[in-house]
């Protein structure tokens, strides 16, 4: 079975913190991919890396940096933590050719206060 | 804007109904429309997929119906059950651009 883990359940962090989210894959997939999902709207797409040291914005990636050293291992950091960053990440894996499938991890509850 | 639009945005259906949840795109590119399935507390799983060269798949209670011509494609939930009890994503994918929607949340009543 694919597994994709991630390394907090639940976070709580001040405004102004440095955050690290970090998940691993262990399906020896090309893409990783981090999401925020948020009530109404949906997943939204942050950064997604298809190799080492790759990687390419997302639809929100304003606040966010992502780091990919080795294959099985995507980092994501926000700078400056703030408020407004308070929300649910996901990270995800998948083959980078077909199929599309993305594997999930179980996620991070990150409250900023 | 979101290139994904899924309604409703809940869903109450009493157990044994059918649970239907539409999703519409733009994007005529996308080539691959799968369903994920999200428990409280869980990642969002895989639930079922359709390649637009097919109008529906079936597996076990789970349809998808798919008509290419107005860029819609539903799923469908026959004999809905308590357990399916969880939220709904539908997604449309090209190459490895996946856009998702918003999500429905499904309560099935016992």
């Amino acid at each position: 079975d694919v597994k994709v883990t991630q390394s907090s359940r639940y976070l709580v962090k001040r405004t102004g913190e440095k955050v690290f989210l970090e998940c691993v894959q262990d399906m020896d997939h090309e893409n990783m991919f981090w999401y925020r999902q948020d009530p109404g709207l949906g997943l939204r797409l942050i950064y997604f890396s298809y190799d080492v040291k790759m990687k390419e914005k997302g639809d929100i990636p304003e606040g966010y940096s992502v780091s990919r050293e080795k294959k099985e291992r995507f980092s994501l950091i926000l700078e400056s933590a703030s408020t407004n960053q308070t929300s649910m990440y996901l990270c995800a894996s998948s083959y980078r050719v077909g199929p599309y499938e993305q594997y999930f991890g179980p996620g991070t509850r990150l409250t900023v206060t | 804007q979101q290139q994904v639009k899924q309604s409703p945005q809940s869903l109450i259906v009493q157990k044994g109904g059918i649970s239907i949840i539409n999703c519409a795109y733009e994007n005529t590119a996308f080539d691959y429309f799968p369903w994920y399935q999200q428990f409280p507390g869980k990642g969002p799983a895989l639930l079922i997929a359709i390649r637009p060269d097919v109008s529906e798949k079936k597996e076990g209670r789970f349809t998808i119906s798919f008509n290419k011509s107005a860029k819609q494609f539903s799923l469908h939930i026959m004999d809905s059950q308590p357990g399916d009890s969880a939220t709904y994503f539908c997604a449309a994918s090209n190459n490895n651009d996946m856009r998702f929607g918003a999500g429905t949340r499904l309560t099935v009543k016992p």
